[in-house]
C-alpha cells in the first residue's frame, strides 16, 4: 500500500517567521514529487513541483531525500495569505498519492 | 481558459437513489482520475483513467463506477448510495500518469450528502 506521510498540525506561525514541512513516502518507484497549497473548501492547486537538486520559488524551497524517502518545504518571511494546507504528492505509474495535509495558521 | 470543471457542485439526496458526478475537462489530458476527501483521511484515490476506454480501480474504488468514453468527460456513478459515502469529491486531470512532473489539475469540487 502506497502512502505518504504529513504531520497534520495546526503549525501556528507568526506572520515573518521562517516555517518547514516534511513528508515522507512509502513508494521507492515513486519518481516525482509535489507540494499542492489547498484552501478550505477548494480545489488544491500546485504550489510547487520538487526536483531531486532542490528548487527554490521566491519564499518557497522544496527539497528531496530520495535515500531516506521523505521531502520537504520550507516557507520564508511567511505571509497571512499563507495560511492553508499545505498537501505532498508522490507520483508513479498509476497516479498521484497526497498526504492528509499539514495545516498551516499565520498569525499576525 | 483550461479547466476542469464538475457538476453538480452541491447535491443532497437519499440513500439507494442513484447518482452521478460529471466531470470534463478541456485541456486534451490522457489521464483523469477521482478523489474523496473526508476529514483526517485527506484525498483518496477513488478510481482513474489512463487514456479513453481504460480505468483502473484506486485506493477506495467501493460502492463507485466510471466510465471513459471519451477522452474530455470521466463521470463518477453512485448507483446505490450510502451516507458513508457523504464526502467531498475532486475529479482531476494531467496529461499523463507516468513518472513525469505533469501537474494535475483539479475541478472545484462536488460536496455531496447522502441522508
Amino acid at each position: 500500500r502506497k502512502e505518504v506521510e504529513q504531520d497534520p498540525g495546526p503549525f501556528n506561525v507568526p506572520e515573518g517567521a521562517t516555517v518547514a514541512f516534511n513528508c515522507t513516502y512509502s513508494n521507492s518507484a515513486s519518481q516525482s514529487f509535489f507540494w499542492y497549497r489547498q484552501d478550505c473548501r477548494k480545489e488544491p492547486k500546485l504550489l510547487m513541483s520538487v526536483y531531486s537538486s532542490g528548487n527554490e520559488d521566491g519564499r518557497f524551497t522544496a527539497q528531496l531525500n530520495r535515500a531516506s524517502q521523505y521531502i520537504s518545504l520550507l516557507i520564508r518571511d511567511s505571509k497571512l495569505s499563507d495560511s492553508a494546507t499545505y498537501l505532498c504528492g508522490a507520483r508513479d505509474a498509476d497516479g498521484l498519492t497526497f498526504g492528509k495535509g499539514t495545516h498551516l495558521i499565520i498569525q499576525p | 481558459e483550461a479547466q476542469v470543471t464538475q457538476n453538480p457542485r452541491y447535491l443532497i439526496t437519499v440513500t439507494g437513489k442513484k447518482l452521478t458526478v460529471t466531470c470534463s475537462q478541456n485541456m486534451n489530458h490522457e489521464y483523469m482520475s477521482w478523489y474523496r476527501q473526508d476529514p483526517g483521511l485527506g484525498l483518496r484515490q477513488i478510481y482513474y483513467s489512463m487514456n479513453v476506454e481504460v480505468t483502473d480501480k484506486g485506493d477506495v474504488p467501493e460502492g463507485y463506477k466510471v466510465s471513459r468514453k471519451e477522452k474530455r468527460n470521466f463521470p463518477l456513478i453512485l448507483e446505490s448510495p450510502s451516507p458513508n459515502q457523504t464526502s467531498l469529491y475532486f475529479c482531476a486531470s494531467s496529461w499523463d500518469s507516468t513518472s513525469s512532473y505533469n501537474e494535475q489539475f483539479f475541478g472545484p469540487g462536488t460536496r455531496l450528502t447522502v441522508l
